[in-house]
């Protein structure tokens, strides 16, 4: 156990609609990444947030948005989902900022599935 | 970008015998290189990572090496068991650029490590 928590474990929604994914990280973390795991683009880096600020970008779409709140868990939003938005969703935690690398904790996951 | 090329995407071995794995990336400013192992339903739980002023680095079976010249690093089992059968990603993090640039992980594709009995 990682000690990062992620809810739900399993989403089932339709196309066009909007889901919230979230995430608590371990104790003591401030920052807090989100991943998505598909077959075809294998595992990638959406966003990162640090102590309540955005703080780096990856391949995250503008239908997708995030953030952390005052407690430090993190909320990701998934708007206008389309047939291929359907992945695993994880949460990732570290102790600081990662300049240079942060040692990366993942949580189990939430696997979305887009009817 | 970095980009991370990871081989083999399927490795047998028998049970006791030595696993490699191997990784190649693009950015030399690369400097954290984690590996994570993730089993069927579960998140990527991290194994082992190196950083680029190490040129080795071992736990108990498990060990990591980084030649950071050719821009590779290489994970090695030994005495593998059937609970090291797996999925195993490797990872490349670059330095934080102020003003932007990720501080996320870009992984390699993943390798299937099936130890047969």
């Amino acid at each position: 156990d990682s000690g990062v928590t992620q809810t739900p474990k399993h989403l089932i929604t339709a196309t066009g609609q909007r889901v919230t994914l979230r995430c608590s990280p371990r104790s003591g973390d401030l920052s807090v990444y989100w991943y998505q795991q598909s077959l075809d683009q294998g595992l990638q880096f959406l966003i990162q947030y640090y102590n309540g600020e955005e703080r780096a970008k990856g391949n995250i779409l503008e239908r997708f948005s995030a953030q952390q709140f005052p407690d430090l868990h993190s909320e990701l939003n998934l708007s206008s989902l389309e047939l291929g938005d359907s992945a695993l969703y994880f949460c990732a935690s570290s102790v600081g900022a990662a300049a240079g690398g942060d040692t990366q904790y993942f949580g189990p996951g939430t696997r979305l599935t887009v009817l | 970008g970095e980009n991370v090329e990871q081989h083999p995407s399927t490795l047998s071995v028998q049970e006791g015998d030595s696993a490699v794995i191997k990784c190649t990336y693009s950015d030399s400013a690369s400097n954290y290189f984690p590996w994570y192992k993730q089993e069927l339903g579960k998140g990527p739980q991290l194994i082992i990572d190196i950083r680029s002023n190490v040129g080795e680095k071992k736990d108990q079976r498990i060990a990591v090496t980084l030649n950071k010249t050719a821009k590779h690093f290489s994970l090695h089992i030994t005495e593998t068991q059937p609970e090291d059968s797996a999925v195993y990603f490797c990872a490349a993090s670059p330095p934080h650029h102020s003003g932007g640039g990720a501080d996320g992980l870009t992984f390699g594709k993943g390798t299937h490590l099936i130890i047969q009995p």
